[in-house]
């Protein structure tokens, strides 16, 4: 078992619509959790960070956290053609002796289609 | 604004020539991270520096050093390209703990 896990996609999503991603984590004492950007040939960019459960709402961005679940979603309000990238959970533990480390997930990539 | 600087962009070698790539930030972060992505796959860090102390990967070969001789600037070396290592290497800090800030990346040719 992978220890971050993606959909791979494409998820494909109408130019308005809401897009939603989910990620699945195994080690039980991550603590932190990131949303990442990647357009095609660049750099992820951060998009969301979330540290405790529940919801996370910046603009068209809403991150929720669910320990017990062990998941974390993103979504994605009105999505635009400009939304269309990879989108890459990653998940920081902490309490390891490297804690700075980051694990990601394969990514899923979305689609917006006008 | 503070960022993450990489240089070159895109470094062309050929099999088996020395290449360095460097990475600088003024976000005054004490941890610094180099990551090798392929195509349609996630990033693999290949080593990162707590302030001074080193840690490599535990498959991170032998092939790939790195270097940070301040707080703002780390430097890849590969020592003899081969044509698999040729992907996009990117540089990231953090604070201890925090989000990691990615550079543009340098994108790797090997001929």
């Amino acid at each position: 078992q992978k220890e971050v896990e993606q959909n791979s996609g494409p998820l494909s999503v109408p130019e308005g619509a809401i897009a939603s991603l989910n990620c699945t984590y195994s080690d039980r004492v991550s603590q932190s959790f990131f949303w990442y950007r990647q357009y095609s040939g660049k750099s992820p960019e951060l998009i969301m960070s979330i540290y405790s459960n529940g919801d996370k709402e910046d603009g068209r961005f809403t991150a929720q956290l669910n320990k017990a679940s062990q998941y974390v979603s993103l979504l994605i309000r009105d999505s635009q053609p400009s939304d269309s990238a990879t989108y890459l959970c990653a998940v920081n533990n902490l309490i390891k002796a490297a804690g700075n480390k980051l694990t990601f997930g394969g990514g899923t990539r979305v689609l917006v289609k006008p | 604004d503070a960022m993450v600087i990489q240089n070159p962009r895109y470094q062309v070698t050929q099999f088996g020539k020395p290449v360095t790539l460097s990475c600088s930030q003024t976000l005054n972060h004490n941890v610094m991270y180099w990551y090798q992505q392929k195509s349609s796959q996630a990033p693999k860090l290949l080593f990162h520096y707590y302030d001074k102390d080193f840690n490599n990967e535990a498959d991170t070969p032998d092939n790939f050093q790195s270097r940070r001789p301040n707080t703002s600037f780390c430097f890849l070396d590969i020592r003899s390209p081969g044509l698999g290592d040729a992907a996009m290497y990117l540089c990231a800090t953090s604070q201890q703990g925090r989000e990691q800030f990615f550079g543009p990346g340098t994108r790797l040719t090997v001929l």
